[in-house]
């Protein structure tokens, strides 16, 4: 079992619809980071939790620490948000980064 | 602008053959970082660096070496590559070693092959 799971895998979406994304790990962690990885390869960090939530335009990203997940909501997506969706935990009191798979989003018009 | 540079962006190789895929930043980031990137298993962290002469291990580092002798640059180097280490590479820096302070800067990626 992978310390970092996703879910879904896959996500198809139409134009204005709300959007989640799960991620849930096994490890302890002193962080974790949401990442978009755009259809050209290039990644780009979105949000860095070690509690609570943040809010950043329409992406809003949640974390519950006892329960060992975390959310990435899309309010009113639109195709400029298709990409994979991946998320990083800071295993422990390191600088180790695991990631989870990743959440490959569609938006259609 | 600030950014992480890599070089090359597309590398075939042989086996064997030693190769260095360099990268550079220009943001004065303590933290430098390797990731390689294969289909079904995502990003896999190789070795990262939280300053100069510090570097370490991270979740799949055989057949790797990294050095930090200045803070700007962090190559990558394979001694004697192989097919298996055909993946996308990605190289990423921070402020910090948690991300914080606006996360992780990567660069644009390095697809090599080895035949």
């Amino acid at each position: 079992k992978n310390e970092v799971e996703q879910s879904p895998q896959n996500l198809t979406a139409q134009e204005g619809e709300f959007i989640t994304i799960n991620c849930s790990y096994s490890v302890g962690i002193s962080a974790l980071h949401w990442l978009q990885q755009h259809p050209g390869g290039g990644i780009v960090s979105l949000f860095m939790l070690s509690s609570g939530k943040k809010k950043h335009g329409r992406l809003i990203a949640t974390i519950n620490i006892q329960e060992k997940h975390s959310s990435l909501h899309i309010t009113a997506s639109h195709p400029r948000d298709s990409a994979v969706y991946i998320c990083a935990v800071r295993r422990g009191a390191t600088n180790k980064l695991i990631f989870g798979t990743g959440t490959l989003l569609a938006v259609q018009p | 602008e600030a950014q992480v540079t890599q070089n090359p962006r597309y590398l075939i190789t042989v086996t064997g053959k030693k190769l260095t895929v360099t990268c550079s930043q220009n943001m004065n980031h303590e933290y430098m970082s390797w990731y390689r990137q294969d289909p079904g298993l995502g990003l896999r962290q190789i070795y990262y660096s939280m300053n100069v002469e510090v570097t370490d291990k991270g979740d799949v580092p055989e057949g790797y070496k990294v050095s930090r002798k200045e803070k700007r640059n962090f190559p990558l180097i394979l001694e004697s590559p192989s097919p298996n280490q055909t993946s996308l590479y990605f190289c990423a820096s921070s402020l910090s070693g948690d991300g914080s302070n606006y996360g992780y800067t990567f660069g644009s990626g390095t697809r090599l092959t080895v035949v």
